[in-house]
């Protein structure tokens, strides 16, 4: 069954690099979204994109964060000087909206931590 | 800003037991989620839910949505342990998915 991956499963970098979260979403999926979950707290949305450009983002996506599909079939999030807030989970999704659905879903995500 | 809002945040309950966890939303909305996540996992999409009064079924879940209340209800039948896990709503308004703050149910033997 087709999934959604990512990579790395845990990232440690420190207050101030860059990271990049990369993802590779479902092959005919057309829409990718960003979400990142604080430890033990809800998930929150940080943009969609479709079409090779950004659909909505959150007031967390400022420009210290930016998304890219380099190649086709990567979906990738960076941060370009990370914070020790930006610690969480970060999960990628994938959806195709087949039937109006817009079912997503969800890669097994990374764990960011920024020391 | 839509707010998503589910009660209760905790819950504790008995097998075979019923139970409904309740999502509450603050403006109209185009799709509504459940999805179910297991400490340390990612999301497992459970249903998604599009117009007024649907109702799906998996099990021993079943999803409602009251679209003029603004109200999706996620109903538990005699639960079984195996349904221990945190259980978000999602309301999706254009391409942006604003998560509730998820009920971690605990499901006694």
């Amino acid at each position: 069954e087709p999934e959604v991956t990512q990579t790395p499963s845990h990232q440690v970098t420190q207050m101030g690099q860059e990271v990049i979260l990369r993802c590779v979403p479902i092959s005919n999926h057309l829409y990718f979204y960003w979400y990142r979950q604080i430890l033990g707290q809800k998930v929150e949305f940080l943009v969609s994109f479709y079409n090779n450009e950004i659909s909505e983002k959150s007031e967390i996506f400022d420009d210290q964060f930016s998304v890219e599909r380099p190649d086709g079939s990567n979906f990738t999030l960076k941060i370009r000087s990370t914070k020790l807030e930006d610690s969480a989970m970060y999960f990628c999704a994938s959806s195709d909206v087949a039937g109006g659905i817009n079912e997503q879903f969800f890669g097994p995500g990374t764990r960011l931590t920024v020391l | 800003e839509l707010k998503v809002e589910q009660n209760p945040l905790f819950l504790s309950m008995q097998e075979g037991k019923n139970y409904t966890i309740y999502c509450n939303y603050s403006t109209t909305s185009d799709r509504l989620y459940w999805y179910r996540q297991d400490p340390g996992k990612s999301l497992e999409s459970l249903f998604v839910l599009l117009s007024n009064g649907a109702v799906k079924q998996e099990g021993r879940l079943m999803a409602s949505l009251d679209t003029k209340a603004r109200l999706s209800t996620l109903h538990i039948t005699a639960a079984v342990h195996d349904l221990s896990a945190t259980y978000f709503c999602a309301v999706e308004l254009g391409q942006k998915v604003t998560f509730g703050t998820g009920t971690k149910l605990q499901v006694i033997p």
